[in-house]
């Protein structure tokens, strides 16, 4: 899987938008892009993920650029609920017989949201 | 409520012990997974099973066990031969055998005194 990363800290005000880059240069054409967040002492979520159209959901955004060497999670209105460590995670698709079934997590972005 | 439901939330056990942490979902999914976390770092996969009554070796098996003799249940036993047991263990789910997509359970602190 190719390596990704991400700023150790950032922080957001509550209500604005919280934009988290990744940045992926040696992705592969057949590699996706996923984003997990983590919460203090839980499991981590699955937010979203992405092949090279952006995506959005319910929970956020996701921004692809063209050459797939970066990427943004957006949180239009980030709350104090979405202060956590958020991991962008590029891996192949799994397929049968294959070992792309793990998840590998770095350190990731603790996303501070301030009142 | 669908979910994953690990218990305990916290453990301790004596050294030399064997303990067995408990994983369960009502999910549906096919395959669970096993993952250790230590303070301030990823997740690393100890086992993994894409069916009933199969599972395969992660990256950091040495020193656990599991089985999958139901879909919903996936059991993870630390043995005395962990030489160092002490961390966060998370149990995650995935609808489909490749891992796309994984759940997780709430994870179960297990400290070895």
């Amino acid at each position: 899987d190719a390596k990704t990363t991400q700023p150790t800290s950032m922080d957001c005000a509550e209500g604005r938008a919280a934009n988290l880059p990744c940045n992926h240069s040696t992705i592969s054409g057949n590699e996706y892009v996923y984003w997990y967040r983590q919460i203090h002492s839980q499991g981590p979520q699955y937010i979203i993920h992405g092949l090279k159209n952006n995506e959005t959901n319910e929970m956020a955004s996701l921004i692809i650029t063209e050459d797939r060497k970066s990427s943004t999670l957006i949180l239009p209105h980030a709350t104090l609920r979405d202060t956590a460590v958020y991991y962008c995670i590029v891996r192949a698709l799994g397929f049968s017989g294959g070992s792309n079934y793990k998840l590998t997590f770095g350190k990731g972005t603790l996303l501070t949201v301030n009142p | 409520d669908g979910g994953i439901t690990q218990s305990p939330k916290y453990l301790f056990r004596k050294e030399g012990q064997n303990v067995t942490l408990s994983c369960e979902q009502n999910l549906n999914h096919d395959a669970m997974y096993w993952y250790r976390q230590d303070p301030g770092q990823g997740l690393r996969l100890i086992y993994y099973s894409q069916i009933v009554n199969d599972f395969q070796k992660g990256d950091i098996a040495e020193g656990y066990s599991v089985s999958r003799e139901k879909k919903e249940s996936f059991p993870l036993t630390v043995t005395s031969a962990q030489k160092n047991p002490t961390a966060f263990y998370l149990c995650a789910s995935s609808i489909d055998k490749q891992g796309n997509e994984q759940f997780f359970g709430p994870g179960t602190r297990l400290t070895v005194l």
